[in-house]
């Protein structure tokens, strides 16, 4: 079965400084893969998904980016964070359905 | 475009008493359904999903859905509430199609279940 790993758990950043998180995924080869964002009392939101390596589809307009240098990597970016980039930012897999992982919990002050 | 409503933000229960939270979703076609459980700080774990078949399904941890299509509903039931049940459940659905393509979930905004000792 999948399993997917995100770094960092926790990060504190200020504004305007540059974002990388990570998301890696062991047991699954091409799966579809998903960055979501979720604010308190907003639910989830979609911000990209990826098919395959290299292909990117983004949700919302923003000043987030994605990657997939690897098939079972996935990497959301940003120049410059802003205040409301603040959230619990998920990976997830599809093989059969949607699997999350852990979670990335991002304050920008 | 497709949309899921959890109408109850925060429900709270007794202990040992029985649990229903609700799920409506508006699409045209046939849905893909799925309830996840979110404890606190963590990612989100999927309970159980429908794709076709029987409209009950069972899930892991002792939860059951039934999808009603009359209804567009597909609400979450337990029989007997744990303490360790108390968490955010979140209905999603996607398009129930073939081939390539992205399976993007649509989440409702989520119901947060307090369990009372």
């Amino acid at each position: 079965s999948q399993t997917i790993h995100q770094w960092p758990a926790t990060l504190v950043q200020p504004v305007g400084s540059p974002l990388s998180l990570e998301c890696t995924v062991e047991g699954t080869s091409n799966p579809n893969l998903y960055w979501y964002r979720q604010a308190a009392g907003r639910g989830l939101q979609l911000l990209f998904y990826s098919v395959g390596i290299g292909q990117i589809s983004s949700e919302v307009p923003q000043n987030l980016s994605a990657s997939r240098p690897q098939d079972r990597q996935f990497i959301l970016s940003s120049k410059k964070l802003l205040l409301s980039d603040s959230g619990f930012y998920l990976c997830a897999c599809k093989v059969e359905t949607q699997y999350f992982g852990p979670g990335t919990r991002l304050l920008v002050l | 475009a497709q949309s899921v409503t959890q109408p109850d933000i925060h429900i709270t229960v007794s202990e040992g008493a029985s649990l229903e939270l609700r799920c409506n979703y508006s699409y045209g076609a046939t849905p893909y359904l799925f309830w996840y459980v979110q404890s606190p700080g963590q990612g989100l774990q999927l309970l159980l999903k429908y794709f076709s078949g029987d409209t009950l399904v069972q899930g892991i941890k002792g939860f059951e859905a039934e999808f009603k299509r009359s209804q567009s509903s597909f609400n979450l039931r337990k029989p007997s509430v744990h303490w360790s049940d108390a968490a955010e459940y979140f209905c999603a659905v996607t398009i129930a199609y073939s081939g390539a393509g992205s399976y993007q979930l649509t989440f409702g905004k989520g119901t947060k279940l307090s369990v009372i000792p």
